[in-house]
């Protein structure tokens, strides 16, 4: 079966400018997710969605990220405007909302710098 | 929040040698899986521990989940060139079995 897909693979940006990251999950996975990772560290969530609803946005900064998943499919991770800390690589991830199997199925992943 | 520990933060070992990393949490959990993360590369899925004192091997990879199931680790008989990368534990954090919280992860490397 086809993975996670995540366009653009990398992306700089100056601070200030806007980006906005896609994500295309594995077909059936009801629960997707993003997240950041900074250099050196494990991946962070930022938002959880299952189907087309907000799960969980707890460690999302609202003042400047935003996400969506329409129609319970792709979903697309906004960022405006960008900050330097922002640098990191953004990873969508996807699972099967199934009682029982919790594992995650990550994409590639975008490598964003902002400069 | 949930957190995870996870140590050492890096191991530097020589082919052949053996690798352990090790994973633990405050608060009892109700699974915890394991991620490898290849340089450069995603996270992947390895496995996932439910019971306590639970223990699985893939080939030469050993997991063990504590009795209390607060704590993990991950074994790697005789290291290869392949097993490079960064091995992380992740826990179900705020109530939930589909939100992780990720250890830092340790780092290995294989010198050849």
């Amino acid at each position: 079966e086809a993975g996670v897909a995540q366009s653009p693979r990398y992306k700089i940006i100056e601070k200030r400018q806007s980006v906005a990251f896609w994500c295309n999950p594995i077909s059936g996975h009801a629960t997707l997710y993003w997240y950041q990772q900074i250099l050196g560290q494990g991946p962070k969530l930022l938002i959880q969605f299952q189907n087309n609803g907000v799960v969980d946005d707890s460690q999302l900064p609202k003042d400047r990220f935003s996400a969506e998943r329409l129609k319970g499919v792709d979903s697309t991770l906004k960022i405006q405007p960008a900050k330097l800390e922002d640098s990191a690589v953004y990873l969508c991830a996807s699972s099967l909302l199934l009682q029982g199997s919790y594992e995650q199925y990550f994409g590639p992943g975008t490598r964003l710098t902002v400069t | 929040g949930q957190q995870v520990m996870q140590i050492p933060q890096y191991q530097h070992v020589q082919e052949g040698e053996d690798f352990t990393t090790y994973c633990n949490s405050s608060t009892t959990l109700s699974n915890i899986q394991w991620y490898k993360q290849r340089p450069g590369g995603h996270p992947v899925f390895l496995i996932q521990l439910v019971k306590s004192g639970e223990v699985k091997k893939q080939k030469r990879l050993t997991f063990q989940f504590g009795e209390a199931k607060k704590n993990s680790s991950l074994h790697i008989t005789a290291t290869q060139t392949t097993d490079v990368g960064t091995y992380f534990c992740a826990a179900p954090s705020g109530g939930s079995n589909y939100k992780l919280t990720f250890g830092k992860g340790t780092l290995l490397t294989v010198n050849p």
